[in-house]
């Protein structure tokens, strides 16, 4: 199985506070977790990755948390601002491979 | 300095048309990628080369034909366009198949068949 499964497909959330993403997968042999924020009229753009042996990173108010034994990954963007409001993706790469498989995308708004 | 172009923006054109998008980037990468992004916003891989060589070839139309001249550039070319080709189409590029999880997108080809 190669599938990742995001949830939720869209998200509203007030400035200031935090916005998660999930993602599950079922492929174990999957060695990168990107992330991906796609704004309208824009091609997608990598926004943070981490690999499976690190269960947190961060990178300013952008953190994934993974959870290898649940087989679960999440973005929490926080103190949220209405510039975050895109389109987020979370993504899989199979070891030794080059196909990146996408979640099915979450419509991200915050409201000022 | 644009990393990956794709020209044109916009496509809009007959059914049974044939047409084709350009896709360049000046990132030095090896691999490249063509994806198509349909209504719903699903984003799913078609081909990837890598210095020019087809290594990635998902289940497409035989309509849907991929050219790489050389490792910066990567065509793609659709013969008898139907209605159900209408979606954005977005090239990427990435530095070599080590780092394929990090791919740079281009502003993507708005294509509509009428």
């Amino acid at each position: 199985q190669q599938q990742v499964k995001q949830s939720p497909q869209s998200l509203i959330v007030q400035k200031g506070g935090i916005s998660i993403i999930n993602c599950a997968y079922e492929n174990t042999a999957f060695d990168y977790f990107p992330w991906y924020q796609q704004f309208p009229g824009k091609g997608p753009a990598l926004l943070i990755a981490i690999r499976p042996d690190v269960s947190e990173k961060k990178e300013g108010r952008f953190t994934i948390s993974f959870n290898k034994s649940a087989k679960q990954f999440s973005l929490h963007i926080m103190d949220s601002q209405p510039g975050d409001s895109a389109t987020y993706f979370c993504a899989a790469k199979r070891q030794g491979a080059q196909k990146l498989v996408f979640g099915q995308g979450t419509r991200l708004t915050i409201n000022p | 300095d644009t990393a990956v172009s794709q020209t044109p923006k916009y496509l809009v054109t007959q059914m049974g048309n044939d047409k084709s998008i350009k896709c360049e980037q000046n990132l030095g990468h090896d691999t490249m990628y063509w994806y198509k992004q349909d209504s719903k916003k699903f984003l799913k891989i078609m081909f990837s080369y890598n210095n020019k060589e087809l290594i990635i070839n998902e289940t497409v139309p035989n309509r849907f034909s991929p050219k790489s001249p050389d490792k910066a550039h990567l065509n793609l070319h659709i013969n008898s366009l139907e209605l159900g080709d209408s979606a954005v189409y977005f090239c990427a590029s990435s530095q070599d198949k080590a780092r394929s999880y990090e791919q740079y997108f281009g502003p993507g080809t708005r294509l509509t068949v009428t």
